[in-house]
């Protein structure tokens, strides 16, 4: 399974574009790279997912270079409400979903 | 929308005892997880079914069993509860086939005493 490193935490003002990196250098051909949102005292949810260049919907971006050894989810013009913790998964691989520690985003006012 | 519903919102439970977990999902998904979640740690896998009584460990199966009898349910059961499984338990599930999401529950805070 290609593992995924991302920063423990990060901090943003509100307006602001927040960029949140995920390393993950093992990934393998028919491997996706989705990101979820989780909110405290709530499951995760799934935010956005892409294989390669550039998903945008009406919440992130997602950005992949060409080797997809890494990836940037992008949340434009961040508010409050935008902090939560923020996982990078790569796979499934045999319909499993496998979560790190993520990143805990704090939006500041 | 799909709908994944963990029985208890809140369980606290006597160290010894053994404790269920229940979780039911709405849309025919072929696949249900159990996870659990930790200050620090991120959610860790601890079960998951492919397919009705069928199952397969996760990272940190030891202490637990799953059970599924049905295809929308799934259940966790700590065959003899102790404090170090206190935490935040969350069922999920996911269609079978091709690249997915997966829909989570609103998890269930076990605290064995």
């Amino acid at each position: 399974l290609a593992k995924t490193t991302q920063p423990i935490s990060m901090d943003s003002y509100e307006g602001q574009e927040v960029n949140i990196t995920c390393s993950h250098n093992n990934i393998a051909t028919n491997d996706y790279i989705t990101w979820y949102q989780q909110f405290p005292s709530q499951g995760p949810r799934f935010i956005i997912q892409g294989y390669k260049t550039k998903v945008t919907n009406e919440v992130a971006s997602l950005f992949i270079p060409a080797d997809r050894k890494s990836s940037t989810l992008s949340l434009p013009r961040v508010s409050l409400s935008d902090t939560a913790v923020y996982y990078c998964l790569v796979g499934p691989t045999g319909n499993q979903f496998y979560f790190g520690t993520g990143t805990s985003l704090t939006v500041i006012p | 929308d799909v709908k994944v519903t963990q029985s208890s919102r809140y369980l606290v439970k006597r160290t010894g005892e053994k404790v269920f977990l229940e979780c039911v999902q709405d849309m025919d998904h072929e696949n249900m997880f159990w996870y659990r979640q930790d200050p620090g740690l991120g959610l860790r896998l601890i079960y998951f079914s492919y397919d009705v009584k069928m199952k397969e460990k996760g990272d940190i199966p030891e202490g637990y069993s799953v059970s599924r009898e049905k295809k929308e349910r799934f259940s966790l059961i700590l065959e003899s509860a102790s404090t170090n499984q206190t935490s935040m338990y969350l069922c999920a599930s996911s269609t079978g086939t091709g690249v997915t999401e997966a829909f989570f529950g609103q998890g269930t805070r076990l605290t064995v005493v």
